[in-house]
């Protein structure tokens, strides 16, 4: 059964201290990799994303990387304002059937 | 572009009701989706449309969920009867190439 899964569930960072949060999957045949961050009360806005192992993207202090078993976002010197959960997702048969992690809830305090 | 459009942001019913909620797709977009997102379960796919017809509606979780795509620019998911444990915040997306945009969603609260 294809699977996603995220850790931690919940993190807490201080102002400038950086640090990776994880998505490991289970999916036949990767098509694609997405990242997502969510903030309170919105829908998931798009950040990233990628297809294929040693694939590497990245947007101000985010770099999302990608490998056979697993994903990660790192966060460098990271802002209050970066405060959300990320969501990952992973897809096999194209990119409708989106299979998203449970999220990781990113609290970054001054 | 005004992202995707969903209507209303909040809606409070009454077991047994009648809901339909609303989502205008990113002009151009001949994907939508649409998705539920519950603190146990997550973002889960219900159902999807291209270019306006059903393609696959596996995730539906009961025969009282029904959606429509009645032209490009608009789409419905109805709920009836519904019941408390339809409470939820219902999401609609859609896509051209690749990523999936989002809207902001609609906070479902079932009495």
């Amino acid at each position: 059964e294809d699977q996603v899964t995220q850790s931690p569930e919940a993190l807490r960072l201080q102002e400038g201290e950086s640090s990776s949060l994880n998505c490991s999957y289970t999916v036949s045949g990767l098509r694609g990799l997405f990242w997502y961050r969510q903030d309170p009360g919105k829908g998931p806005e798009f950040l990233f994303t990628l297809y294929s192992a040693g694939e590497e993207k990245e947007k101000e202090r985010l770099k999302a990387t990608l490998t056979k078993k697993e994903s990660f976002l790192h966060i460098t010197a990271p802002k209050p304002e970066d405060s959300a959960t990320y969501l990952c997702a992973a897809t096999s048969g194209g990119y409708n059937k989106l299979i998203f992690g449970a999220g990781t809830r990113l609290a970054v305090h001054p | 572009d005004a992202g995707v459009i969903q209507s209303p942001r909040h809606e409070v019913t009454e077991m047994g009701q009648e809901v339909t909620l609303r989502c205008k797709p990113i002009s151009g977009h001949d994907y939508l989706f649409w998705y539920r997102q519950t603190m146990m379960r997550g973002l889960e796919l219900l159902i999807y449309f291209n270019n306006n017809v059903p393609i696959d509606d596996s995730g539906m979780p009961e025969d009282r969920f029904s959606a429509k795509m009645p032209n490009a620019s608009f789409s419905t998911l109805k709920i009836q009867p519904s019941e408390p444990r339809d409470s939820a915040v219902y999401f609609c997306a859609s896509r051209y190439t690749g990523e999936q945009y989002f809207g902001p969603g609609t906070r479902l609260t079932v009495t």
